[in-house]
């Protein structure tokens, strides 16, 4: 159980593009979503956090504005990266939290790459 | 500002004997911590959760101790295998309030040599 998965698992896209990144829980329902980054050699980052049917959450210095997220229902978040540049190439990574525990459980990850 | 350290360098160690990996954090009071195993390229696996008022916790092959007076939380993997070979990340959380946050140590890399 409580399995995430992510599409796509790595993406390269011109520099200016957007992309759009899927978050699904498969097995249960997910009441917060997590948006992660991590750069090589380098521990996650939390982005932002995601609740189904509200706005998104971001941390310090996450422009709201490019990193566009999605909570439309309680088992897909989708985070988009609009006008995509070179040094938003990165891995990201989702997580989910199913009802009232503390377990974060996390999706494969999408590298993307930003020519 | 909170600090969470782990290891920094790589840990070496043969099959069968028991590696420890340490998360020390500052700054902080955590409501429970949490262990993940990561691949390279891959997404974090949840390993195990401890929270403030536990001492240790066992799973198989794995224990967790969480110290909240030292501020410091040890990881064992008793009778190493090579498949243990990975990154492992301690990540501290503040027992939810309104959002469940996990703050991340930068992870150990472990080699379990045959």
């Amino acid at each position: 159980g409580a399995v995430v998965s992510q599409h796509p698992s790595w993406v390269i896209c011109k520099s200016g593009t957007s992309v759009k990144i899927e978050c699904r829980s498969l097995d249960f329902q997910a009441t917060t979503m997590f948006w992660y980054r991590q750069f090589p050699k380098q521990s996650l980052m939390l982005m932002a956090t995601s609740n189904e049917g509200s706005k998104a959450t971001y941390e310090q210095g996450v422009e709201k504005d490019k990193f566009l997220i999605n909570h439309a229902s309680l088992t897909l978040s989708t985070l988009t990266v609009t006008s995509a540049h070179p040094e938003d190439s990165s891995f990201y990574i989702c997580s989910a939290i199913a009802g009232h525990t503390d377990t974060q459980y996390f999706g494969p990850g999408t590298r993307l790459t930003v020519l | 500002s909170q600090k969470i350290e782990q290891n920094s360098e790589a840990l070496n160690i043969q099959e069968g004997k028991t590696a420890t990996l340490t998360c020390n954090y500052t700054n902080y009071s955590p409501a429970y911590l949490q262990w993940y195993r990561q691949d390279p390229g891959r997404g974090p696996v949840f390993l195990l959760l401890i929270r403030e008022n536990e001492k240790e916790k066992r799973k198989e092959r794995l224990k967790v101790t969480f110290d909240t007076t030292l501020k410091q939380s040890l990881f064992h993997i008793t009778a190493s295998q090579p498949a243990d070979s990975a990154t492992y990340l301690c990540a501290l959380g503040d027992g939810g309030g309104a959002t469940n946050k996990l703050i991340f140590g930068t992870g150990t890399l472990l080699a379990v040599q045959p």
